[in-house]
């Protein structure tokens, strides 16, 4: 079975330009979730769809993120304009049944972004 | 206060040795433990869940103490293949599973 994928593995952009990023959970997996990590800092929390909605979406840093799942399958992650400060690893994760608090998410290679 | 606080590390052992990696959480309310691995420049995946009760998987032994708000991972007869980055992982919320991430013990098992 086929994991979480994420495109593209490395993205090198200017500041000021747009980057979208994609993620494709695990095949059935209704629970899709977003996490940064900036250098020297932890992994963080940006937001978490169940299927095509947004259930939470408190991590997101300010409005020139735009994350969106439409169909329910896979997400993208948009960001406009990139500053600076947004380069860092960028995770997607997915999970089954997040009601139950400890169930599995499995987390996608991510994507490295360098805004120059 | 960070949310989960981890020693970074390095800890550099030798093969064969036992090594115990600590975290605490904030949150008194927290919901679920775990602890992730990390190898360099991959994504991390699950280690082991942390049940209140303690549980063990192999060479690898999790303990919760809810009261101190504390979670340990003991590692024994540490191998090679042990080297990575543990993260020490709290789902903070009721209902649904949005993870809370420590920044991560790093452990190097020589020769």
């Amino acid at each position: 079975e086929a994991g979480v994928t994420q495109f593209p593995s490395h993205s090198v952009i200017e500041k000021g330009q747009t980057v979208t990023l994609r993620c494709d959970p695990i095949s059935g997996h209704d629970n899709l979730y977003w996490y940064r990590r900036v250098m020297g800092k932890e992994i963080k929390f940006l937001l978490h769809f169940v299927k095509e909605s947004k259930q939470d979406e408190s991590g997101m840093p300010n409005n020139r993120f735009l994350a969106e799942r439409t169909g329910g399958t896979y997400s993208t992650l948009k960001v406009q304009p990139a500053e600076l400060e947004d380069s860092g690893v960028y995770f997607c994760a997915s999970s089954q049944d997040p009601s139950n608090s400890y169930n599995e998410q499995f987390f996608g290679p991510g994507t490295r972004l360098t805004v120059l | 206060r960070k949310e989960v606080e981890q020693d970074p590390g390095p800890f550099n052992v030798p093969e064969g040795a036992t090594v115990a990696f600590n975290c605490t959480y904030s949150n008194s309310a927290s919901q679920s433990f775990f602890w992730y691995r990390q190898d360099c420049r991959k994504e991390p995946k699950l280690l082991m869940s942390v049940y209140s009760s303690g549980n063990e998987d192999g060479r690898f032994t999790a303990q919760l103490n809810r009261a101190s708000q504390y979670i340990s991972l003991l590692i024994r007869d540490s191998k090679l293949s042990d080297s990575a980055t543990y993260l020490c992982v709290v789902n903070m919320n009721s209902g649904y599973s949005t993870l809370t991430f420590g920044k991560g013990t790093m452990l190097l098992v020589s020769p």
